[in-house]
């Protein structure tokens, strides 16, 4: 069964980087790895995915080494509407099951 | 819009008294799951189904039933809940349930067991 585990909050002031990683074993050998985020009262939504090395799309950079036993999302200059609880997600290997992180819950101060 | 909708949104309820929460998606994906969200354990998959008639466990499927008798909807049965029930819960779609898709999520019902 995969499991993975994130840091369970953390605290940024406006403006700076955040980095949050996530450290995963059993992840499905071809899977990307998928990060989500999510508002309070809301459903998660998809932030960025990959499968190695550096993908970065308009929000954030996700940064896979080549084990891919963890991975690291990567938020810009965060502003006070990021604050949110941020999910890493893979599947099992050789199934259709998913497993979520329990979360970091980013708090980003003014 | 493309979209995953549940229904009820809210729900309060006694023990043992059977509901069943709807979850539809119009996006005809194949594969759709239930999730359940509870404070400091995240989020944990009850059952999933790759198509139709097609389900499987998840994590935490106990006390919960499903069925898949249309690709569009996926409804979550809790044959005699109990206050352990009690939680938020989550439908998502995604297009075939593989390591590359995106999952789409519903709005949630939280759910409360007396």
């Amino acid at each position: 069964l995969a499991k993975t585990t994130q840091p369970i909050s953390m605290d940024s002031y406006e403006g700076q980087e955040v980095n949050i990683t996530c450290s995963h074993n059993n992840i499905a050998t071809n899977d990307y790895i998928t990060w989500y985020q999510q508002f309070p009262s809301q459903g998660p939504r998809f932030i960025i995915q990959g499968y190695k090395t550096k993908v970065t799309n308009e929000v954030a950079s996700l940064f896979i080494p080549a084990d891919r036993k963890s991975s690291t999302l990567s938020l810009p200059r965060v502003s006070l509407s990021d604050t949110a609880v941020y999910y890493c997600l893979g599947r099992t290997s050789g199934t259709y099951k998913y497993i979520f992180g329990t979360g970091t819950r980013l708090k980003v101060l003014a | 819009e493309a979209q995953v909708t549940q229904n009820p949104r809210y729900l309060i309820t006694v023990t043992g008294k059977k509901l069943t929460v709807t979850c539809s998606q119009n996006m005809n994906h194949e594969y759709m799951s239930w999730y359940r969200q509870d404070p400091g354990l995240g989020l944990r998959q009850i059952y999933y189904s790759m198509n139709v008639e097609v389900t499987d466990k998840g994590d935490v499927p106990e006390g919960y039933k499903v069925s898949r008798k249309e690709k569009r909807n996926f409804p979550l049965i809790l044959e005699s809940p109990s206050p352990n029930q009690t939680s938020l819960y989550f439908c998502a779609s995604s297009l075939k349930g593989t390591g590359t898709d995106t999952q789409y999520f519903g709005p949630g019902t939280r759910l409360t067991v007396l």
